[in-house]
């Protein structure tokens, strides 16, 4: 079974600063993807970022990078430059991509509420 | 291109009754999978249709079904509605099944 767990419920960032957004994951597919996803109050959940357990290198989407540790098991949102905009639910996601019982199912996190400051 | 729609956006029933929810995916996306989400269990995992087939189906009472259509577009209906019911449903349509899933804005479904 595939488990997701963000230890952060709240953080508070200042306008123009960097955050970090925590998760770990666990699971016993040898192929997965990660993946990130931001609900603003409307309740829609918006793709961020996406990060293969392959992929040598960290995911990079403009102001959102993927710190990616596969030994620690950790995938970590990082947030540049933070807006006002940013202001949100922040939900990590996991799926098996190896064709096994979780394939094509998103596990999620219970999510980290960011709240960006002026 | 269109994002992922569904209808309607808020609805509320009474216990007892059923409830059909509908979602039109991305076009040329083939993939639908289907959330609840609530404040105490989080977003949980419905089910997933491919080619109108369904290929994965999450911890959910036999009340909860689905298909989808030659077009992709699919249904999801609750019967016999409980107060738990109560949730926001997001559907989610993917290129394939390996491809990142977006979202919809959801139907809100109060059970009274």
């Amino acid at each position: 079974a595939q488990k997701i767990t963000q230890t952060q419920p709240g953080m508070f960032v200042q306008e123009k600063e960097a955050v970090t957004l925590d998760c770990t994951y666990d699971t016993s597919d040898p192929s997965y993807g990660l993946f990130w996803y931001k609900q603003p109050s409307s309740g829609e959940m918006i793709f961020l970022i996406y990060q293969g357990s392959y992929d040598q290198q960290n995911a990079t989407e403009g102001r959102y990078s993927l710190n990616f540790q596969k030994a620690r098991k950790s995938a970590n949102l990082v947030i540049s430059a933070s807006q006002l905009g940013d202001s949100a639910m922040y939900f990590c996601a996991m799926r098996d991509q190896g064709g096994g019982t979780s394939y094509g199912k998103l596990t999620f996190g219970q999510g980290t509420i960011l709240t960006v400051h002026p | 291109k269109a994002g992922v729609t569904q209808t309607p956006r808020y609805l509320i029933k009474t216990r007892g009754q059923q409830v059909t929810l509908s979602c039109s995916p991305i076009s040329g996306h083939r993939s639908v999978s289907w959330y609840q989400q609530t404040p105490g269990q989080g977003l949980q995992f419905l089910f997933e249709y491919f080619s109108e087939t369904q290929r994965n189906k999450g911890n959910f009472p036999g009340r909860f079904s689905g298909r989808q259509f030659s077009n992709s577009r699919s249904e999801m209906n609750v019967s016999t509605l409980e107060l738990g019911d109560s949730a926001l449903y997001l559907c989610a349509s993917s290129f394939t099944r390996r491809h990142e899933q977006f979202f919809g804005p959801g139907t809100r479904l109060t059970v009274l």
